[in-house]
């Protein structure tokens, strides 16, 4: 099956840096998206992608949506302490028929104060 | 928009019962999704639904698993005799057509003792 290649599995860093994760495919993808999860709780939207190349920001996020359709990208820019969790990245490819996703394994983010 | 709501948060069960979960998606929400999430990993795809009808099923939802989604409103996940391999977090979602984004419940926990 389709398989997404999230890098790094975690990251410790300084409040106040940036960070910057990628999400890698063999296969091409029609949409991808990047979510947060907080323990406990299921994953929020952070960001959507509908077009390769596109680049997109929300607040101190910014995620690309490769040439390829093979790879995303997602920055956060000078990190706070509640920026703490586990990003995800997913990708879609169904064509407008269920929207299925698929998700990476995981970028857990740690942010020391 | 209350958002996606499941219940109950957690629940633990001995080997071989039966559990249900319910799950209530986005109002005008016409797409329902079940998830799978275990420790370390992302969210695995089990089920779709388009209203009341059921369109996929992941090959990881074995005959001991059902999804039911009645009126095209709520949905239920019932697993009949719970092996300890069942325990996870599932996680239901929702989105309308033409948007691929998946909105998140916050998630069953079950464990099978």
């Amino acid at each position: 099956g389709q398989q997404l290649n999230q890098s790094p599995q975690s990251m410790f860093i300084q409040e106040g840096e940036d960070v910057s994760m990628n999400c890698t495919s063999s296969s091409i993808f029609n949409t991808w998206l990047w979510y947060k999860q907080d323990p406990g709780e299921g994953p929020v939207l952070l960001i959507a992608l509908y077009k390769a190349g596109e680049l997109t920001s929300n607040g101190r996020l910014t995620a690309q949506f490769g040439i390829t359709r093979k790879d995303s990208f997602l920055n956060i820019s000078a990190s706070i302490p509640s920026d703490v969790g586990i990003y995800f990245c997913a990708g879609e490819n169904s064509g407008g028929s269920n929207y299925k996703l698929t998700f990476g394994k995981g970028t857990l983010l740690t942010v020391n104060p | 928009d209350t958002g996606v709501s499941q219940n109950p948060r957690h629940k633990i069960t001995k080997r071989g019962q039966n559990v249900t979960f319910r799950c209530d998606p986005i109002s005008e929400h016409n797409r329902l999704y079940w998830y799978r999430q275990t420790l370390g990993q992302g969210p695995e795809f089990l089920t779709y639904f388009q209203n009341e009808a059921q369109l996929e099923k992941s090959r990881l939802l074995s005959d001991r698993f059902s999804a039911e989604r009645p009126k095209g409103s709520f949905s239920t996940l019932e697993i009949q005799r719970t092996e300890q391999g069942d325990s996870a977090m599932y996680l239901c979602a929702s989105s309308r057509q033409g948007a691929p984004a998946n909105t998140f419940g916050s998630g069953t926990r079950l464990t099978v003792v």
